[in-house]
């Protein structure tokens, strides 16, 4: 295990829907990340946070709504999403924002139905 | 933003023979290029990682080369065996403020027992 945790696994959720995402850190690491995963896409990256300030949203569309209460939590918020948000959601975390390895969780897999 | 390109997409060799594949890069400032690996239903990994002040790095059968100039990097795995199989994935570091990770579409390699 490399320490970042990510629940839940699965989630099916209806366009109406509101649900979190949740993703936890044991590594010490100052910074952490959601990226989005799809089919024959590359790594999508959707929001960074470095000492719990948000520092990079990546023209992420306003139904996905990030919080990161400290350094070691990070969440993300969903509320009424379409069925192309479908993906692997993996979220990240590095000891700083810069130019280190970045560990990544088992990510949660979403279908929008 | 940074624009990583990665070739080819999918990549099958005999067991034993070598795999090499190849990512550009478009921000001439970019000075991190990870290597992931992701195992089916399972996380990316890294696996080696190259700064832009040397030219080449190796760790046993994977090794990656940086051509500064051409803004191009590649992984070289020798020896392969049928663990090897997975998607790869190269990332450069993006140079504008936090230095985040674009990621490539990734190559699916199979080794052929």
């Amino acid at each position: 295990e490399t320490g970042v945790t990510q629940t839940p696994r699965h989630l099916v959720m209806g366009m109406t829907n509101k649900k979190s995402l949740k993703c936890e850190q044991h590594l010490g690491h100052n910074a952490m990340y959601w990226y989005k995963q799809s089919a024959k896409k590359p790594l999508e990256l959707m929001f960074v946070y470095n000492f719990k300030e948000q520092t990079e949203n990546n023209s992420v569309p306003s139904r996905f709504s990030p919080e990161c209460p400290n350094s070691s939590h990070l969440f993300l918020h969903l509320h009424t999403l379409q069925p192309e948000d479908s993906a692997l959601y993996l979220c990240a975390s590095s000891q700083e924002t810069w130019a280190t390895e970045a560990f990544f969780g088992q990510g949660t897999r979403l279908t929008v139905v | 933003g940074e624009n990583v390109e990665q070739h080819p997409s999918t990549l099958s060799v005999q067991e034993g023979d070598s795999a090499v594949i190849k990512c550009t890069y478009s921000d001439s400032a970019s000075n991190y290029f990870p290597w992931y690996k992701q195992e089916l239903g399972k996380r990316p990994q890294l696996i080696i990682d190259i700064r832009s002040n040397v030219g080449e790095k190796k760790d046993q059968r994977i090794a990656v080369t940086l051509n500064k100039t051409a803004k191009h990097f590649s992984l070289h795995i020798t020896e392969t065996q049928p663990e090897d199989s997975a998607v790869y994935f190269c990332a450069a570091s993006d140079q504008t403020g936090a230095n985040n990770l674009f990621f490539g579409t990734g190559t699916r390699l199979t080794v052929i027992p």
